[in-house]
């Protein structure tokens, strides 16, 4: 059975950074790119990014390029995404995903971006 | 980038009645793929490479379209339908979602 297994909630302070992940298990890491999307509280579905496990390649939405950086631990069978330089616009719960078509999600991690 | 134009925004349908979602490209796709979340959840893949079934959804569910323009038709509004369904394409980086469709039932 494949899960994706993300980190817990997160409440962070403007300016900082947060790191969560995404722990795959039920398949072979490297085989599928780990995705990453972003959903603001009441709206919609937005793609930040993926990076492919094998090798460590990545690309980003533009809007995300120097918010988002995505990295992934193959001894672990971990994906990661750091946020730097938070604002409110950064509260949002936050999901990874692979498979050709989307096909399995992560249950979503909360950052909450709050002084 | 492509963008993804949803309308209805928002709906609220019989049950029984017939419901069609579509999803506006602003570039010719090869397929569309489209996903059901439910409040608190993740999203669930519900119908991919435009036309195909995710396993589980019912028959009810049919998926059409080319080029630019795609729908989602559900033939018999049930209860569980109630939820926000969003279009997705994957023809091009970077991927893009609709702004989604809240379906609501009457």
């Amino acid at each position: 059975e494949v899960l994706l297994q993300q980190s817990g909630a997160e409440l962070v302070r403007p300016g900082s950074s947060v790191k969560i992940s995404c722990k795959a298990s039920g398949y072979t890491f490297t085989d599928y790119y780990m995705h990453w999307v972003k959903q603001r509280p009441e709206q919609g579905l937005v793609w930040i990014g993926r990076i492919n496990p094998a090798n460590g390649n990545t690309v980003y939405a533009e809007k995300f390029k120097s918010k988002a950086t995505l990295t992934a631990d193959k001894s672990s069978n971990t994906a990661y995404m750091q946020l730097s330089s938070l604002t409110s616009e950064d509260t949002a719960t936050y999901f990874c995903t692979i498979g050709y078509y989307f096909d399995y999600w992560g249950q979503g991690v909360m950052v909450t971006v709050s002084s | 980038e492509i963008v993804l134009t949803q309308s209805p925004t928002t709906m609220a349908a019989s049950p029984g009645e017939k419901v069609t979602i579509t999803c506006r490209a602003s570039s010719s796709v090869s397929y569309m793929h489209w996903f059901q979340q439910k409040s608190g959840t993740s999203p669930k893949p519900w119908i991919y490479d435009t036309s195909k079934l995710a396993s589980g959804v019912p028959d009810r569910f049919s998926g059409s379209g080319s080029g630019t323009s795609y729908s989602l038709t559900i033939s018999s509004m049930e209860a569980e339908d109630a939820a926000t369904y969003y279009c997705l394409q994957r023809s091009s980086y970077p991927r893009t979602f609709g702004g989604g469709t809240k379906l609501e039932l009457k």
